[in-house]
């Protein structure tokens, strides 16, 4: 298994403005693999990131509204910018891990915009 | 058509039954399958990985039919505290590339 930490765990935000969420890896994985869940709906992929490379972006998803940093081989922050509304939902960091690369998860970000 | 495909439910069931579902998946080069349970506001937990000669762990057996490109979930003498959301995932890549695709869960209720 992977122990992930994942904060914050929940906030609310002001439509307009942004949030970094972040996430530590107990130890060091390639990839790292952000979701976003929305309200009665399963996992949508955002993103994955490298580290030392630009994330790669799902069709839907562009680097000006969700900046992803990965300094490093245990963390990973993704950014929600000039959110809205309709960014209220809650995101997931995971990494792949072991035999037949299952998916861990952090403990995920409820993130409500008003 | 959905890469993943799954009844949503909710499936109600009294305690003791047993309960299956299934999920199909659309492009026949996936590598691995997996059944994870979400419990609500909570993070996917992996339940199972999904072997083509099928496996078991305690009341739980998964099936994996590559032929007619479906996994399957079998729940024996359920458990209240098996209600949640059963999520099937689908990684489409290669050894060393992961492409996880997830199915949108079959919510499962067992009732006293």
């Amino acid at each position: 298994s992977a122990v992930i930490s994942q904060k914050p765990s929940r906030d609310i935000c002001q439509r307009g403005t942004s949030l970094t969420i972040q996430c530590q890896v107990d130890s060091q994985v390639t990839m790292m693999f952000w979701y976003r869940q929305q309200p009665g709906q399963s996992l949508t992929l955002i993103a994955t990131a490298n580290q030392g490379s630009e994330a790669t972006y799902e069709s839907g998803f562009v680097i000006d509204k969700f900046p992803i940093s990965r300094p490093n081989l245990t963390f990973s922050t993704l950014t929600v910018s000039n959110m809205s509304p309709e960014d209220s939902s809650i995101y997931l960091c995971s990494v792949a891990r072991g035999n037949n690369e299952k998916l861990f998860f952090g403990s995920g970000t409820q993130l409500s915009v008003l | 058509r959905k890469e993943v495909e799954q009844d949503p439910g909710p499936f109600n069931v009294p305690e003791g039954a047993t309960v299956a579902f299934n999920c199909t998946y659309s492009n026949s080069a996936s590598q691995s399958f997996f059944w994870y349970r979400q419990d609500c506001r909570k993070e996917p937990k992996l339940l199972m990985s999904v072997y083509s000669s099928g496996n078991e762990d305690g009341r739980f057996t998964a099936q994996l039919n590559r032929a007619s490109q479906y996994i399957s979930l079998l729940i024996r003498d359920s458990k209240l505290s098996d209600s949640a959301t059963y999520l099937c995932v689908v990684n489409l890549g290669i050894s060393g590339t992961y492409k996880y695709i997830f199915g949108t869960g079959t919510r499962l209720k067992v009732l006293a």
